[in-house]
C-alpha cells in the first residue's frame, strides 16, 4: 500500500495570508495525486488532478506542485470560504490511498 | 447537471448486512468509473471500493475484501455496495464518487449516506 502522509496536520492562518499544504508519497505515484476540500456536512471536492491541473471551477488562487514523492498544494491568498479540512490522494496504484488531511483554520 | 443521489444507510448490528445505493444523473453513467470512500467517526477519509464503467473491473481495500461487493446497472444508473459481515469499525459516512475512469480522481461526490454497525 502507498502511504501518503501530509503536514502539517494542522495550519492556523489568517484570511489574505499564503498557504502551503505538503504530501509525501511512500513511492512514486507519477503525476497520479490529486487534492480535495472537505467541509463539516458537505461532500468534499476536487480541487486538483494530476498534481497540478485546476478541477472546474476552482479559483485560481489554488494550485498544486509536485511529481513522483512529494507534492505541494498552495493557496495564495486565504478567503474566509477556504477554511476546511484539505486531503491529498494518490490514484497511480490500488489501494488508492488518502492522507490524513490538513486542517486549515483561523488564527 | 451532475447529481448523485445516495441511498440505504442506517443502524445494523455487528455481523449484520446492508446495502448501499447510489443513482446517478446528468452524465452518461457508463462513460465513468465509480467509487466508494467513507470517514468514519473523527477520521479521515478511507477508500472502499471501485469499479469500471463496465463494470468488469472491480476493487477493494483489505479492509472490506471479502466481505463488501460493489456492483452497477448501467441501464439504470445505479451503483451499489452489498455489506456483509459488518463490523463496529465500519461504522462511518458512505460517500459515492465518480472518476472519469480508475486512473482518475474522484471529481463528483454525492452527500454521504450514514452506516452505524453497533448492538
Amino acid at each position: 500500500e502507498t502511504v501518503m502522509t501530509q503536514s502539517p496536520a494542522t495550519l492556523s492562518l489568517s484570511p489574505g495570508e499564503r498557504a502551503a499544504l505538503f504530501c509525501r508519497a511512500g513511492q512514486s505515484v507519477g503525476i497520479n495525486l490529486a487534492w480535495y476540500q472537505h467541509k463539516p456536512g458537505q461532500a468534499p471536492r476536487l480541487l486538483i488532478y494530476g498534481a497540478s491541473a485546476r478541477a472546474a471551477d476552482i479559483p485560481d488562487r489554488f494550485s498544486g506542485s509536485g511529481s513522483g514523492t512529494e507534492f505541494t498544494l498552495t493557496i495564495s491568498s486565504l478567503k474566509s470560504e477556504d477554511f476546511a479540512i484539505y486531503y491529498c490522494q494518490q490514484y497511480d496504484k490500488w489501494p488508492w490511498t488518502f492522507g490524513q488531511g490538513t486542517k486549515v483554520e483561523i488564527k | 447537471e451532475v447529481q448523485i443521489l445516495q441511498s440505504g444507510g442506517g443502524l445494523v448490528q455487528p455481523g449484520g448486512s446492508l446495502r448501499l445505493s447510489c443513482e446517478a444523473s446528468g452524465f452518461k453513467f457508463i462513460n465513468y468509473a465509480m467509487a466508494w470512500v467513507r470517514q468514519g467517526p473523527g477520521t479521515g477519509l478511507e477508500w472502499v471500493s471501485a469499479i469500471s464503467g463496465d463494470g468488469k473491473a472491480s476493487y477493494y481495500a483489505d479492509s472490506v475484501k471479502g466481505r463488501f461487493t460493489i456492483s452497477r446497472d448501467n441501464s439504470k444508473n445505479t451503483l451499489s455496495l452489498q455489506m456483509n459481515s459488518l463490523r463496529a469499525e465500519d461504522t462511518a459516512k458512505y460517500y459515492c464518487a465518480r472518476a472519469p475512469n480508475l486512473r482518475h480522481s474522484l471529481d463528483h461526490w454525492g452527500q454521504g449516506i450514514l452506516v452505524t454497525v453497533s448492538s
